[in-house]
């Protein structure tokens, strides 16, 4: 089966880093999603991840370990507008993606 | 932007009314998917369409149903509604359709159920 876990609340200061754990399990591998969702708004695709290692994209980047199952996303020079949740999800079956409950990071000034 | 719109955006209603959902695409995407977003819970998978007329279960079905008679539009339909159907419900289209391709979400439907 499929399974995944995040914490379910950070909080930060503005400028700092932070990072943002999610370890999974599934049945054959084909990639791990992040996206950011803001409160009351839909889900924004942040990355996508298939092979081990970092992939930045400016003040966000992603990691992958296959081997440990587990990725993670880094926040760096924090800012409040960076409150939000994000949720990591993996592809499942041929077409269809499976969502953990996501983290709640809350920025403080 | 994906050129998804959902509507109605928010709706209440009275438990064992029937309810209909609809998601609108402007790019003809072939994949479709309606979720549902509680909380402790995340988004779960209602139904989803891999074409006109053919559809799939999700995770969470049961008390749902889905018809996709034209590309552009995935409908939503809860039956008979109940209190446990209150959500805020979310479409979202897969611009290639295939187990790695990005999933693009609709701005959501806040429904309840009284």
């Amino acid at each position: 089966g499929q399974n995944i876990d995040q914490p379910t609340e950070m909080t930060a200061t503005e400028g700092a880093i932070v990072q943002i754990n999610c370890t999974y399990q599934t049945s054959g591998f084909n990639g791990l999603f992040w996206y950011q969702q803001h409160a009351g708004e839909a889900p924004t695709f942040l990355s996508y991840n298939v092979l081990d290692g970092l992939e930045e994209k400016g003040r966000f980047s992603s990691f992958l370990s296959r081997s440990k199952g587990y990725s993670y996303l880094l926040l760096k020079e924090l800012q409040m507008k960076d409150s939000a949740s994000y949720l990591c999800a993996v592809p499942y079956n041929t077409d269809k993606l499976i969502f953990g409950t996501g983290t709640r990071l809350l920025v403080f000034p | 932007d994906a050129g998804i719109t959902q509507s109605p955006r928010h709706k209440v209603t009275e438990t064992g009314t029937p309810v209909t959902l609809r998601c609108h695409q402007t790019e003809n995407h072939r994949y479709m998917y309606w979720y549902r977003q509680d909380p402790g819970h995340g988004l779960r998978l209602i139904h989803y369409s891999y074409g006109v007329k053919d559809t799939d279960k999700g995770e969470v079905s049961d008390g749902y149903s889905v018809s996709r008679s034209k590309t552009e539009d995935f409908l939503l339909t809860l039956e008979s509604a109940t209190s446990s159907q209150t959500s805020v419900y979310f479409c979202a289209i897969s611009v290639g359709g295939g187990l790695t391709d990005t999933q693009y979400f609709g701005p959501g439907t806040r429904l309840t159920v009284l």
